[in-house]
């Protein structure tokens, strides 16, 4: 068990361009979250993954914003047209059924819009 | 909306100097609250979940308490490893696992 991966982990890109981020879940956890943090703030949620589905998507994912798990396995989280308002570290996180609260954090990928 | 504050925003310590770290919190119906610990450039790392008022956890140096509308993370005898910020978040009943609101940090720095 390796933990939750993230890749990049830090990118930088111009505003205006689409970037895309990846996780790799603990491999049994059915449960996967991506969360949003920016610098001297907790992280903030953003949606959740039962498996395959999509089942929760906070308001602070505007239709900018597009992420998939297929196959229940390794998530993406997409961002188009980036605006410097999206630079923050993007988390995600896993958990098993059953268990509320205690999730696994990967180390983030980290966006710079310049 | 549910809401967590923290205080202090910062807190220097001495190695060996005992102290607190505060979290309000207002939610509506509480499924459970949290304690996870980040270290720079990290992802936050769980440390606790207390579910009712009354209940106390405890690991090493830390030891997390819960009441009806704050949940105090006491740190005895810290040391310069204990340094990270420590962050609290609440999950409200109703709500999908995992949906967790989190509370702005706590930056503790434990100076030798």
């Amino acid at each position: 068990d390796t933990g939750v991966s993230q890749n990049p982990r830090h990118k930088i890109t111009k505003r205006g361009q689409n970037v895309t981020f990846r996780c790799d879940p603990i491999s049994e956890h059915n449960r996967l979250y991506w969360y949003r943090q920016t610098l001297g703030q907790g992280p903030e949620f953003l949606t959740y993954f039962q498996n395959e589905a999509q089942l929760e998507k906070s308001r602070l994912l505007s239709d900018r914003f597009s992420a998939e798990r297929p196959k229940g396995s390794f998530s993406t989280l997409e961002i188009q047209r980036t605006e410097q308002g999206d630079s923050a570290m993007y988390l995600c996180a896993s958990s098993p059924d059953g268990v509320t609260g205690e999730l696994f954090f990967g180390e983030g990928s980290r966006l710079t819009v310049l | 909306e549910d809401q967590v504050t923290q205080s202090p925003e910062a807190l220097r310590l001495q190695e060996g100097e005992s102290s607190s770290l505060n979290c309000s919190y207002t939610v509506s119906g509480l499924r459970g609250l949290f304690w996870y610990r980040q270290d720079p450039g990290k992802g936050p790392e769980f440390l606790f979940t207390l579910y009712s008022a009354g209940e106390e956890k405890e690991k090493e140096r830390l030891k997390a308490t819960l009441t009806k509308k704050e949940s105090f993370l006491h740190i005895t005898a810290p040391k310069p490893e204990d340094s990270a910020t420590y962050l609290c978040a609440v999950q409200a009943r109703g709500t999908s696992y995992g949906k967790l609101t989190f509370g702005q940090g706590t930056i503790l720095t434990v100076h030798p």
